[in-house]
């Protein structure tokens, strides 16, 4: 049964730490997304990327946020120093065909509180 | 830019017909997706919509007017299990990437 896998499911952590979310994309997908989804935002775009090519990052603070593929089975989203606004779910996605399909996997989702 | 509106909340009654719409507003326009999010959990895949007109699956159908921006999404014989968050989005052309609507909860009462 393909899924996408992120870990940790659930984070608390104290403003300041870093905090490194990772996803292992459904293999053979090439277009994995990261999400963040709070209440007042809904799902916000952080990152894109394409064949492990980074593509759209704009969503994403800059100062603070990082995203890599190191890899094709392994996408991580860094937050270095975490803040408490950065508490929300983060999601990750992956397609293939995207554009054919229209149907992106999310993974469960890594929940993050920042005290 | 993307714009996704869609309204934040409906009710509606087991049994019953439900209709949630969809405007978008996106530079470029591939397709139009729908997604359910319970509480809780991951969305999952419900409809896309490239060409306009009526797409049925079962007991959900989709409509898509390219010309007007707008879509809907349309439940019939609501079930308490359809209780859940109803996610628009648009796949915007050339970046192919999916823009979120902020959902709608939809609450199905007995």
């Amino acid at each position: 049964d393909a899924r996408v896998t992120q870990t940790p499911r659930h984070k608390v952590t104290e403003m300041g730490q870093e905090v490194t979310m990772r996803c292992q994309p459904i293999l053979g997908h090439n277009t994995v997304f990261w999400y963040r989804q709070t209440m007042m935002q809904g799902l916000e775009l952080l990152a894109y990327f394409r064949n492990r090519a980074p593509l759209d990052d704009s969503g994403m603070p800059k100062d603070r946020f990082s995203a890599e593929m190191p890899d094709a089975t392994l996408a991580t989203l860094k937050i270095q120093p975490s803040e408490p606004r950065d508490s929300a779910v983060y999601f990750c996605a992956s397609a293939t065909g995207l554009a054919q399909t229209g149907e992106l996997f999310f993974g469960e989702g890594s929940r993050l509180t920042v005290l | 830019g993307q714009n996704i509106d869609q309204p934040t909340e409906m009710t509606a009654t087991e049994g019953a017909i439900v209709q949630i719409n969809c405007t978008y507003q996106t530079s470029g326009f591939n397709g139009l997706f729908w997604y359910q999010q319970h509480a809780g959990e991951a969305p999952t895949f419900l409809s896309y919509n490239v060409l306009d007109g009526l797409e049925e699956k079962g007991r959900f159908s989709s409509f898509l007017s390219r010309s007007k921006g707008y879509s809907y999404l349309l439940l019939k014989e609501l079930q308490m299990k359809d209780s859940a968050s109803y996610l628009c989005a648009a796949l915007a052309g050339g970046s192919y990437i999916p823009t979120f609507g902020r959902g709608t909860s939809l609450i199905v009462h007995p």
